[in-house]
């Protein structure tokens, strides 16, 4: 089935751990970001990428590393992880923007972190 | 800058009765657009319902409806004959556009819906 999908669904890092959270989408979308959802916070962007070889900073980007070599893929790196990044990762994916990025995003299934 | 605000954290339904759930936002755009996302307990995101902010009719799909007040910048979500399956976390979001054109997202802190049997 066509969609955006995240691995892993559940991760439990020890404080200064490194890991890569993977997304993979297979609808041709040219933007995908990351988005961590917190108890009353809804979901803060982290890191965006309108097209292969481009990303950009969103509104909580610091400890997080992304990089966007296709289409199709758009890994997070967490460099070194702290219990403040105890969180669910989305990746969502749409088409850009106009007419035809109003079809709102598609989400992966989420990815719950724990950093102890 | 854009702002999303739910003002209710949690609501409560009886099953086959009406609820509303309310989300205004703060803009200077005049062309955006507003979503409703569903949230169930598996996790996953999923779209409710969208609202073209130069489209004066309010949006509706099925058992899911707007009521769009462009002035009072209000965005409320309601779903008529409510279901046990309507469960949710709700979240409100504005799309509207940057001037690198990439369309930014903001996304309200969500609403969560109990539905009563």
């Amino acid at each position: 089935n066509a969609g955006v999908t995240q691995t892993p669904k559940f991760q439990v890092l020890k404080t200064g751990q490194s890991m890569t959270l993977q997304c993979a989408q297979d609808m041709n979308h040219e933007y995908m970001s990351w988005y961590r959802q917190d108890p009353g916070m809804g979901l803060r962007l982290i890191h965006y990428s309108v097209g292969a070889g481009i990303t950009d900073q969103g509104e909580v980007p610091n400890g997080y590393n992304v990089s966007r070599s296709t289409t199709e893929d758009f890994p997070l790196r967490l460099l070194s992880a702290a219990p403040s990044q105890t969180s669910v990762y989305f990746c969502a994916s749409r088409l850009t923007g106009g007419k035809e990025g109003t079809d709102g995003y598609t989400f992966g299934s989420g990815t719950r972190l724990t950093v102890v | 800058a854009q702002t999303v605000t739910q003002s209710q954290p949690e609501m409560s339904v009886q099953e086959a009765e009406t609820v509303t759930l309310s989300c205004t936002y703060d803009t200077s755009e005049s062309d955006y657009y507003l979503f409703w996302y569903k949230q169930p307990p598996s996790r996953q995101m999923i779209l409710v319902i969208r609202q073209e902010a130069y489209k004066q009719q309010n949006a509706t799909e099925n058992r899911f409806s707007v009521n769009f007040q462009k002035a009072a910048k209000s965005f409320s979500l309601k779903i008529s004959d409510s279901q046990l399956g309507d469960a949710a976390m709700y979240f409100c979001a504005y799309r509207g556009s940057t001037t690198s054109g990439t369309y930014k997202y903001i996304f309200g802190t969500g609403t969560r819906l109990k539905v009563l049997a």
